[in-house]
Protein backbone atom coordinates (compact mmCIF):
# COMPACT_ATOMS: atom_id res chain seq x y z
CA UNK A 1 0.00 0.00 0.00
CA UNK A 2 0.43 3.57 0.06
CA UNK A 3 1.68 4.35 3.42
CA UNK A 4 1.66 2.56 6.94
CA UNK A 5 -1.26 0.78 8.06
CA UNK A 6 -2.43 -0.06 11.39
CA UNK A 7 -5.25 -2.32 12.51
CA UNK A 8 -7.87 -1.80 14.43
CA UNK A 9 -7.90 1.90 14.79
CA UNK A 10 -9.69 1.46 17.92
CA UNK A 11 -9.73 -1.05 20.68
CA UNK A 12 -11.51 -1.39 23.49
CA UNK A 13 -10.55 -4.44 25.78
CA UNK A 14 -11.33 -5.31 29.53
CA UNK A 15 -8.66 -5.82 31.84
CA UNK A 16 -6.90 -8.72 32.19
CA UNK A 17 -7.21 -9.75 28.51
CA UNK A 18 -4.75 -9.94 25.85
CA UNK A 19 -5.29 -7.56 22.61
CA UNK A 20 -2.55 -7.93 19.16
CA UNK A 21 -2.26 -5.03 17.11
CA UNK A 22 -1.28 -4.80 13.53
CA UNK A 23 1.13 -2.98 11.94
CA UNK A 24 1.58 -3.77 7.69
CA UNK A 25 4.64 -1.50 6.82
CA UNK A 26 5.61 0.42 3.52
CA UNK A 27 6.70 -1.98 0.99
CA UNK A 28 9.77 -2.63 1.24
CA UNK A 29 10.73 -0.78 4.20
CA UNK A 30 13.38 -2.64 6.00
CA UNK A 31 12.90 -1.17 9.52
CA UNK A 32 9.89 -1.27 11.24
CA UNK A 33 9.48 0.87 14.76
CA UNK A 34 6.71 0.51 17.35
CA UNK A 35 5.90 3.40 20.00
CA UNK A 36 2.49 4.79 22.31
CA UNK A 37 1.59 7.78 23.33
CA UNK A 38 -0.52 8.39 26.41
CA UNK A 39 -2.68 10.78 26.33
CA UNK A 40 -0.33 14.30 26.63
CA UNK A 41 2.70 12.87 26.62
CA UNK A 42 5.46 12.13 23.82
CA UNK A 43 5.99 9.03 22.00
CA UNK A 44 7.89 6.46 24.20
CA UNK A 45 9.45 4.08 21.53
CA UNK A 46 9.05 0.40 22.58
CA UNK A 47 10.38 -1.63 19.67
CA UNK A 48 12.60 -1.74 16.38
CA UNK A 49 12.96 -3.97 13.76
CA UNK A 50 15.93 -3.81 11.21
CA UNK A 51 15.53 -6.61 8.43
CA UNK A 52 16.81 -9.56 9.40
CA UNK A 53 18.49 -8.43 12.65
CA UNK A 54 17.69 -9.32 16.36
CA UNK A 55 15.24 -6.42 17.23
CA UNK A 56 15.91 -3.83 19.78
CA UNK A 57 13.45 -4.37 22.86
CA UNK A 58 14.97 -1.92 24.95
CA UNK A 59 11.32 -0.08 24.96
CA UNK A 60 8.95 -2.59 25.95
CA UNK A 61 8.01 -1.45 29.60
CA UNK A 62 7.09 -5.36 30.84
CA UNK A 63 7.15 -9.11 29.62
CA UNK A 64 3.21 -8.40 29.29
CA UNK A 65 4.53 -6.76 26.12
CA UNK A 66 6.17 -8.71 22.87
CA UNK A 67 6.51 -8.29 19.11
CA UNK A 68 6.96 -10.21 16.16
CA UNK A 69 7.59 -9.42 12.42
CA UNK A 70 7.05 -11.84 10.76
CA UNK A 71 8.60 -12.22 6.83
CA UNK A 72 9.95 -8.94 6.91
CA UNK A 73 6.87 -7.12 6.45
CA UNK A 74 3.75 -7.53 8.94
CA UNK A 75 4.15 -6.57 12.48
CA UNK A 76 1.78 -7.76 15.40
CA UNK A 77 2.63 -5.79 18.83
CA UNK A 78 0.86 -8.48 21.61
CA UNK A 79 -0.04 -7.37 25.04
CA UNK A 80 -1.06 -9.63 27.34
CA UNK A 81 -3.04 -9.13 30.59
CA UNK A 82 -3.84 -5.59 29.62
CA UNK A 83 -3.63 -3.25 33.06
CA UNK A 84 -5.29 0.42 32.41
CA UNK A 85 -2.07 2.45 32.03
CA UNK A 86 -1.68 0.32 29.31
CA UNK A 87 -4.15 2.64 27.17
CA UNK A 88 -2.54 5.00 25.15
CA UNK A 89 -2.14 5.71 21.06
CA UNK A 90 0.19 2.62 19.78
CA UNK A 91 2.15 3.94 16.88
CA UNK A 92 3.82 1.64 14.47
CA UNK A 93 6.40 3.38 11.57
CA UNK A 94 8.63 2.16 9.03
CA UNK A 95 11.42 3.50 6.93
CA UNK A 96 14.25 2.30 4.50
CA UNK A 97 17.27 1.38 6.56
CA UNK A 98 18.81 5.07 7.50
CA UNK A 99 15.80 7.34 6.28
CA UNK A 100 13.22 9.21 7.84
CA UNK A 101 10.51 7.35 8.75
CA UNK A 102 6.10 7.15 7.80
CA UNK A 103 4.05 6.75 10.26
CA UNK A 104 0.40 4.88 10.51
CA UNK A 105 -2.29 6.21 11.49
CA UNK A 106 -1.82 4.52 15.41
CA UNK A 107 -4.09 2.44 17.07
CA UNK A 108 -5.99 3.74 19.98
CA UNK A 109 -6.31 0.97 23.01
CA UNK A 110 -8.66 1.99 25.99
CA UNK A 111 -8.45 -0.93 28.50
CA UNK A 112 -11.54 -0.59 31.01
CA UNK B 1 -2.61 12.62 4.68
CA UNK B 2 0.40 14.69 5.92
CA UNK B 3 -1.38 18.01 6.96
CA UNK B 4 2.04 19.65 6.98
CA UNK B 5 4.46 20.76 4.25
CA UNK B 6 8.02 21.43 5.27
CA UNK B 7 11.11 21.95 2.82
CA UNK B 8 13.32 18.74 2.16
CA UNK B 9 16.78 19.85 3.24
CA UNK B 10 18.56 23.00 5.72
CA UNK B 11 22.00 23.82 6.27
CA UNK B 12 22.81 25.51 8.90
CA UNK B 13 26.47 26.66 9.88
CA UNK B 14 27.20 25.55 13.83
CA UNK B 15 26.74 28.18 16.37
CA UNK B 16 24.41 29.94 14.13
CA UNK B 17 20.31 29.59 14.68
CA UNK B 18 18.55 27.47 12.38
CA UNK B 19 15.16 28.69 11.63
CA UNK B 20 12.89 25.58 10.11
CA UNK B 21 9.30 26.37 8.32
CA UNK B 22 6.32 24.38 8.33
CA UNK B 23 3.24 25.65 6.50
CA UNK B 24 -0.25 23.83 7.84
CA UNK B 25 -2.51 25.81 5.81
CA UNK B 26 -5.74 23.77 7.04
CA UNK B 27 -4.83 23.78 10.55
CA UNK B 28 -8.25 23.23 12.57
CA UNK B 29 -8.92 25.45 15.93
CA UNK B 30 -8.00 22.51 18.24
CA UNK B 31 -5.33 21.59 16.44
CA UNK B 32 -1.74 21.67 18.19
CA UNK B 33 1.78 22.08 16.10
CA UNK B 34 4.31 19.95 17.49
CA UNK B 35 7.92 19.32 16.66
CA UNK B 36 9.70 16.31 16.63
CA UNK B 37 13.30 15.19 15.46
CA UNK B 38 14.44 12.28 14.56
CA UNK B 39 18.01 11.75 14.99
CA UNK B 40 19.82 8.89 12.61
CA UNK B 41 18.37 5.44 13.45
CA UNK B 42 16.73 6.57 16.49
CA UNK B 43 13.19 7.00 17.80
CA UNK B 44 11.25 10.85 17.40
CA UNK B 45 12.43 12.97 20.21
CA UNK B 46 9.65 15.68 21.11
CA UNK B 47 10.87 19.05 20.73
CA UNK B 48 8.20 21.57 21.26
CA UNK B 49 4.08 22.06 21.05
CA UNK B 50 1.65 25.05 21.02
CA UNK B 51 -1.83 26.15 20.20
CA UNK B 52 -1.35 29.72 19.33
CA UNK B 53 0.69 31.70 21.47
CA UNK B 54 4.85 31.35 21.10
CA UNK B 55 6.73 28.72 23.14
CA UNK B 56 10.04 28.20 24.45
CA UNK B 57 11.79 25.47 26.21
CA UNK B 58 15.37 24.81 27.03
CA UNK B 59 15.56 23.07 22.76
CA UNK B 60 14.14 25.37 20.89
CA UNK B 61 11.29 28.11 20.44
CA UNK B 62 8.07 27.88 18.21
CA UNK B 63 6.79 30.90 16.44
CA UNK B 64 3.15 30.48 15.19
CA UNK B 65 1.93 32.69 12.71
CA UNK B 66 -1.44 35.03 13.87
CA UNK B 67 -3.41 32.67 11.64
CA UNK B 68 -2.01 29.24 12.52
CA UNK B 69 -1.69 28.74 9.25
CA UNK B 70 2.48 28.51 9.32
CA UNK B 71 5.08 27.88 11.89
CA UNK B 72 8.83 28.54 12.09
CA UNK B 73 11.11 26.25 15.32
CA UNK B 74 14.26 27.60 16.01
CA UNK B 75 16.91 26.18 16.87
CA UNK B 76 19.07 29.39 18.84
CA UNK B 77 22.57 27.93 18.37
CA UNK B 78 22.98 24.98 16.31
CA UNK B 79 25.21 22.29 17.50
CA UNK B 80 26.71 19.35 14.98
CA UNK B 81 24.50 17.17 17.21
CA UNK B 82 21.53 18.91 16.26
CA UNK B 83 21.74 17.51 12.75
CA UNK B 84 18.46 15.38 12.05
CA UNK B 85 15.23 15.35 10.66
CA UNK B 86 12.97 17.38 12.35
CA UNK B 87 9.05 16.84 11.59
CA UNK B 88 6.58 19.16 11.96
CA UNK B 89 3.42 17.21 13.48
CA UNK B 90 -0.30 18.80 13.19
CA UNK B 91 -2.85 16.91 15.72
CA UNK B 92 -5.85 17.42 18.51
CA UNK B 93 -3.95 16.88 21.30
CA UNK B 94 -6.80 13.85 22.21
CA UNK B 95 -6.55 12.46 18.50
CA UNK B 96 -4.86 9.17 17.42
CA UNK B 97 -3.90 10.66 13.53
CA UNK B 98 -1.13 11.90 13.45
CA UNK B 99 -0.48 13.76 10.32
CA UNK B 100 3.83 13.86 9.51
CA UNK B 101 5.06 16.40 6.99
CA UNK B 102 7.50 15.01 5.18
CA UNK B 103 10.12 16.41 7.30
CA UNK B 104 13.41 18.90 6.96
CA UNK B 105 16.48 17.01 7.19
CA UNK B 106 19.10 19.42 8.84
CA UNK B 107 22.55 19.39 8.45
CA UNK B 108 24.52 20.97 10.88
CA UNK B 109 27.74 22.28 9.10
CA UNK B 110 31.13 23.12 11.28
Amino acid sequence: GAGVSQSPSNKVTEKGKDVELRCDPISGHTALYWYRQSLGQGLEFLIYFQGNSAPDKSGLPSDRFSAERTGGSVSTLTIQRTQQEDSAVYLCASSLAGGGYTFGSGTRLTVV
Amino acid sequence: DAKTTQPPSMDCAEGRAANLPCNHSTISGNEYVYWYRQIHSQGPQYIIHGLKNNETNEMASLIITEDRKSSTLILPHATLRDTAVYYCIVRVVSGNQFYFGTGTSLTVIP
